[in-house]
């Protein structure tokens, strides 16, 4: 059975740095590329970027080039993305998927929330 | 950059058909894929490459294509349906991926 397991909420201030994660399992991790989408309090969905964890090759939506980083590591079949600086504006629901062959986005993580505030 | 544009809702009485609609410059190219979003809960796939549906998902969800512009169809439409649905799809190179603004659906 495919799973994405997604760390849990985060509360941050402005300018802290966050890591979170995206942990898969029942399938070849390296084999399929995983996304990250933004969903704003209310709001719809946003493709962020992903990444491919065989090589490591990685896109960004142009919204989100150098605003965050996203990375993987295979040994643990995870996935992460990451933020140096938070703004009160990442306030959000993050999910990870994955890319299935043909484009599609098949399975989903369950979300992490990062709340910004000070 | 390219954008793919919903209606932001669209509302039906139970046992009706709701049509949801889709579109964007890339389509007549790209295939679509439709996602249904429910209060809490994570997006789900309902239908891919344009038209097909992934198993588990009920014999009422189909969809089309025609230039630019793709339709989710959700025939004999039940109050479980009531969602934001999403449509989906990539920029030529399958390199780059965009959502749609979303659509409400509510079942009156």
């Amino acid at each position: 059975e495919v799973q994405l397991v997604q760390s849990g909420a985060e509360v941050k201030k402005p300018g802290e740095s966050l890591k979170i994660s995206c942990k898969s399992s029942g399938y070849s991790f390296p084999s399929h590329w995983i996304g990250w989408v933004r969903q704003l309090p209310g709001k719809g969905l946003e493709w962020m970027g992903k990444i491919y964890p065989g090589n490591s090759d990685t896109r960004y939506s142009p919204s989100f080039q150098g605003q965050v980083t996203i990375s993987a590591d295979k040994s643990i079949s995870t996935a992460y993305l990451q933020w140096s600086s938070l703004k009160t504006s990442d306030t959000a629901m993050y999910y990870c998927a994955r890319q299935h062959a043909d484009y599609s986005f098949d399975y989903w993580g369950q979300g992490t929330l990062v709340t910004v505030s000070s | 950059s390219y954008e793919l544009t919903q209606p932001p809702s669209v509302s039906v009485s139970p046992g009706q058909t709701a049509r949801i609609s889709c579109s964007g410059d890339t389509l007549p190219k790209q295939y679509a894929y439709w996602y249904q979003q429910k209060p809490g809960q994570a997006p789900v796939l309902v239908i891919y490459k344009d038209t097909e549906r992934p198993s588990g998902i009920p014999e009422r969800f189909s969809g089309s294509s025609s230039g630019t512009t793709v339709t989710l169809t959700i025939n004999g439409v039940q109050a479980e349906d009531e969602a934001d649905y999403y449509c989906q799809s990539t920029d030529n190179s399958g390199a780059y991926h965009v959502f749609g603004g979303g659509t409400k659906l509510t079942v009156l």
